[in-house]
């Protein structure tokens, strides 16, 4: 069965550090991973998709993610923090038979000033 | 385009009270969800629609029904609300092109009390 895990709950990075957030997937095909961003009191916004091709992909508002098949993992990355990308993170997997999504359990951002 | 809005945005119920959370959406979308999200557990699937008059289920249906009877809407129901039902909900939709490839695109949600 498809799973997505996030194995930091919580994480606290100081404004201008860079930033790396971790998620390994188990699928047996050809995964169809995604990051979302909620804010506080906030639906999800999409951050990132992969698909196919160039195992590095970028997404809005600075983010990136690369996809190693080897590791089983779509792990989030951003040069440079801002205190605005302080809210939760989920990655997520498709599941082909029903096109919804499966959500890792998110990992919490907090940015220090 | 006012994209995937949900109504109420909060709601407080007693136990044994019913309820409708409508989701709509102005995007022509073939495909809706409704999820649920709990503290620690991410997003679970509860039921979904692949079109016009149809409805399914996902991973935690128990205690919901739903109906899709417009395109544009898809109605979250509780019959009978429980305390475990506290949640916060999300509707999400998308096009229908590719079930792999398609964003979803997720509405505020509505969170929701039961006493």
């Amino acid at each position: 069965a498809q799973s997505v895990t996030q194995p930091d709950i919580h994480i606290t990075v100081s404004e201008g550090a860079s930033l790396e957030l971790r998620c390994n997937y188990s699928y047996g095909a050809t995964p169809y991973l995604f990051w979302y961003v909620q804010s506080p009191g906030q639906g999800l916004q999409l951050l990132l998709k992969y698909f196919s091709g160039d195992t590095l992909v970028q997404g809005i508002k600075g983010f990136e993610a690369e996809f190693k098949r080897s590791q089983s993992s779509f792990n989030l990355r951003k040069p440079s923090v801002h205190w605005s990308d302080a809210a939760e993170y989920f990655c997520a997997v498709v599941r082909g038979s029903q096109g919804n999504l499966i959500f890792g359990k998110g990992t919490k951002l907090s940015v220090k000033p | 385009n006012a994209g995937v809005t949900q109504t109420p945005k909060f709601r407080v119920l007693k136990t044994g009270q019913s309820m409708t959370l409508l989701c709509a959406q102005d995007m022509n979308h073939e495909y809706m969800y409704w999820y649920r999200q709990d503290p620690g557990m991410g997003l679970r699937l509860i039921h979904y629609s692949v079109g016009e008059g149809t409805t399914a289920k996902g991973e935690v249906p128990d205690g919901y029904n739903v109906s899709r009877l417009k395109k544009q809407n898809f109605l979250l129901g509780l019959e009978s609300a429980a305390p475990s039902q506290t949640s916060v909900y999300f509707c999400a939709s998308r096009t229908g092109q590719s079930r792999f490839t398609d964003t979803q695109y997720f509405g505020p949600g509505t969170r929701l009390t039961v006493l």
